[in-house]
């Protein structure tokens, strides 16, 4: 079972920034958050991880609490091609360190003119 | 540099028939997984080798599915006497080395319809 709890969906407006949370209160402290991203009829997309410090990339930026058991997901200026399935992942699963990721339903993002 | 490619992109097979798909790594990645994504399942992780070894089969749903390695790059899933549930796009990916410190690069897919 996936670790991790989202919103099943979620709307933002072209041009502002969208905010995508997670919960992982269960993450120990071996494991990274993980973000990934599915637009339609594609395979998924990496966004961004981390593991206790925030992170930013030319895609978006992770905010972790200080605890880790919650993060979010902030794309700053969200345009249509952003609309997608987002996921949010603990890796590795258990002792496991073959980084299979466990997917969960993620959060389905939509973005509107 | 190219990504990670996977053929057939379609694949129509009747019950009952042997089906194999293919995937190609991004090249120098030694991890390789393989994913599985339906409607009432959503992705699931099906295998992952390391190299050409896969220490990890536990997502692989029966007996019928099997899937090897060669050169420590090319990977075949194979699944032998397909049924109705199998139809799904099967997603391979790839990345530099297993660990959770590393991002996986994700094929196109295959989607398998059975009928």
């Amino acid at each position: 079972d996936a670790k991790t709890t989202q919103p099943p969906s979620m709307d933002c407006a072209e041009g502002r920034a969208a905010n995508l949370p997670c919960n992982h209160s269960t993450i120990s402290g071996n494991e990274y958050v993980y973000w990934y991203r599915q637009i339609h009829s594609q395979g998924p997309q990496y966004i961004i991880h981390g593991l206790k410090n925030n992170e930013t990339n030319e895609m978006a930026s992770l905010i972790i609490t200080e605890d880790r058991k919650s993060s979010t997901l902030i794309l700053p200026h969200a345009t249509l091609r952003d609309t997608a399935v987002y996921y949010c992942i603990v890796s590795p699963d258990g002792s496991s360190n073959t980084g299979k990721l466990i997917f969960g339903q993620g959060t389905t993002l939509q973005v509107k003119p | 540099g190219a990504g990670v490619s996977q053929s057939p992109s379609n694949k129509v097979t009747e019950k009952g028939k042997d089906v194999e798909l293919r995937c190609d790594p991004i090249s120098g990645h030694t991890a390789l997984y393989w994913y599985r994504q339906s409607l009432g399942q959503g992705l699931e992780f099906l295998i992952y080798f390391q190299g050409n070894s896969a220490p990890d089969k536990s997502g692989l749903p029966s007996d019928r599915f099997s899937a090897e390695r060669t050169g420590g790059s090319v990977s075949t899933l194979t699944i032998q006497r397909t049924q109705q549930e199998d139809s799904a796009v099967y997603l391979c990916a790839s990345s530099l080395t297993a660990g959770p410190s590393y991002e996986q690069y994700f094929g196109p897919g295959t989607r398998l319809t059975v009928t």
